[in-house]
């Protein structure tokens, strides 16, 4: 089956440091990708819909300045998470579409700790 | 906004038990996922539904459009099934994310 290579798998920074979470679809072209974050015993909850080659669209509540979403080629999409702060702290995991809207493949997640 | 609601959230069963998950949702959606989520934190797609019944192996995934309902049954539980299964929809209307239920917690023991 299609393969969502995520990385990294976690991820520990500074309080104001910026962090970049790769998301790549490898054996398929990734026409829509979705970023999500869960929280300890919480729902997924998607914070962004890109598209290649346009602007992310995010969900209410989510600040677009940021959580950078770059969507540049049908096989890779990153979330920049900027100055993280510690509530920022979370599981961060992205999915991937190709053109067949039936198949959603997901990454692994990248736990993201912000001390 | 669809509420998403799953039930049992936590369900511990014996090996080779029979296993229902529901998932009811408030407002009409356009498919219905069922995925499985490993501790670590991987997501696997099990099935997408919008009408009907699927079954893969010993997974059986069925939707009642009209009650919005749907129900994920394992048959011959294994310990190896052991994970947090997860409902998720999508809206009509040409929306493309989706809004998840908080997942069951299924441990199957040995």
């Amino acid at each position: 089956g299609a393969v969502v290579s995520q990385h990294p798998s976690w991820v520990i920074c500074k309080s104001g440091t910026s962090v970049k979470i790769e998301c790549r679809s490898l054996d398929f072209q990734a026409t829509t990708m979705f970023w999500y974050r869960q929280f300890p015993k919480q729902s997924l909850m998607l914070m962004a819909t890109s598209n290649e080659g346009s602007k992310a669209t995010y969900e209410q509540g989510v600040e677009k300045d940021k959580f950078l979403i770059n969507h540049a080629s049908l096989t890779l999409s990153t979330l920049t998470v900027t100055s993280a702060h510690p509530e920022d702290s979370s599981f961060y995991i992205c999915s991937a579409r190709g053109r067949v809207r039936e198949k959603l493949f997901f990454g692994s997640g990248t736990q993201l700790s912000v001390l | 906004k669809n509420e998403v609601e799953q039930s049992p959230q936590n369900l511990t069963a014996q090996e080779g038990e029979f296993i229902t998950i529901n998932c009811s949702y408030s407002v009409g959606i356009s498919a219905l996922h069922w995925l499985q989520q490993h501790p670590g934190g991987g997501i696997v797609s099990l099935f997408m539904l919008s009408s009907g019944k699927k079954k893969h192996g010993r997974l059986i995934a069925t939707i009642n459009i009209q009650e919005k309902h749907s129900s994920l049954h394992i048959t011959a539980s294994h310990p190896r099934d052991s994970a947090v299964y997860i409902c998720a929809v999508r809206a009509g209307g040409g929306a493309d994310g989706l809004t998840f239920g908080k997942g069951t917690h299924l441990i199957i023991q040995p």
